[in-house]
């Protein structure tokens, strides 16, 4: 079945470093993919997304390539902030299911300090 | 404009106890989801509504878990009796549409409930 796999966390660095966040997913055809930002005390919400291979995906200094070759959308940004501690979920949308579920990672917690 | 709200937003129960979590959608929305991670893990699909009707109900874990929504707005998620393994964040979400990633297809998550049981 439709499975993803994030790196594991919690992942601390300090302000202006490089952060990535591995995803990998397994799926058949093409699904689209999603990062889904939580932070303390709020929702999920919807950080970017990709619908195609070689799509990249941004949104306030994040980016994720759709990359079809390694099953891959991992999640970048050149210069964290404080701001930015959250836990980040990688999803990808069920194309074996007419209702759009989504499938996602475990999660990887991100702790950025000043 | 509200987006998803979730109510209560932490709720501890003894096991064996009911409890029933609600979800208010964004008004308009037709399709209602209910997620749950448990324990720091991955956040499964529990069950998608379109308008009242169960579309899917592949993730509902047993039957100890009835999900209602009746009028195609608000939904209830309740459990009853609850057992320890339920404990996790029970997560609602709602869209216009459903499938894929244009506009109105995106899924817009509300805070979600903390179930403790003890």
């Amino acid at each position: 079945g439709n499975s993803v796999t994030q790196m594991e966390g919690p992942v601390t660095l300090s302000e202006e470093a490089f952060l990535t966040i591995n995803c990998t997913y397994t799926a058949t055809g093409y699904p689209s993919l999603f990062w889904y930002v939580q932070y303390p005390g709020e929702g999920l919400q919807l950080l970017l997304k990709a619908t195609k291979a070689d799509d990249k995906g941004s949104n306030k200094g994040f980016e994720a390539t759709y990359r079809k070759e390694t099953t891959s959308f991992h999640l970048e940004k050149g210069s964290v902030q404080v701001s930015d501690s959250a836990v980040y979920f990688c999803a990808l949308s069920d194309l074996d299911n007419q209702g759009g579920k989504l499938i996602f990672g475990q999660g990887t917690e991100l702790s950025v300090k000043p | 404009e509200a987006g998803v709200t979730q109510f209560p937003s932490h709720s501890v129960i003894e096991k064996g106890q009911t409890v029933t979590l609600r979800c208010d959608p964004i008004s308009g929305h037709d399709n209602l989801y209910w997620y749950r991670r448990v324990m720091g893990k991955e956040i499964k699909f529990l069950l998608h509504f379109v308008k009242e009707s169960k579309q899917d109900e592949s993730g509902m874990p047993n039957n100890r878990f009835l999900a209602e929504r009746t009028g195609g707005t608000y939904s209830t998620l309740k459990v009853q009796p609850a057992e320890l393994e339920d404990s996790g964040v029970y997560f609602c979400a709602s869209s216009q549409g459903a499938g894929g990633s244009t506009a109105k297809n995106i899924q817009y998550f509300g805070a979600g409930t903390r179930l403790s049981v003890l």
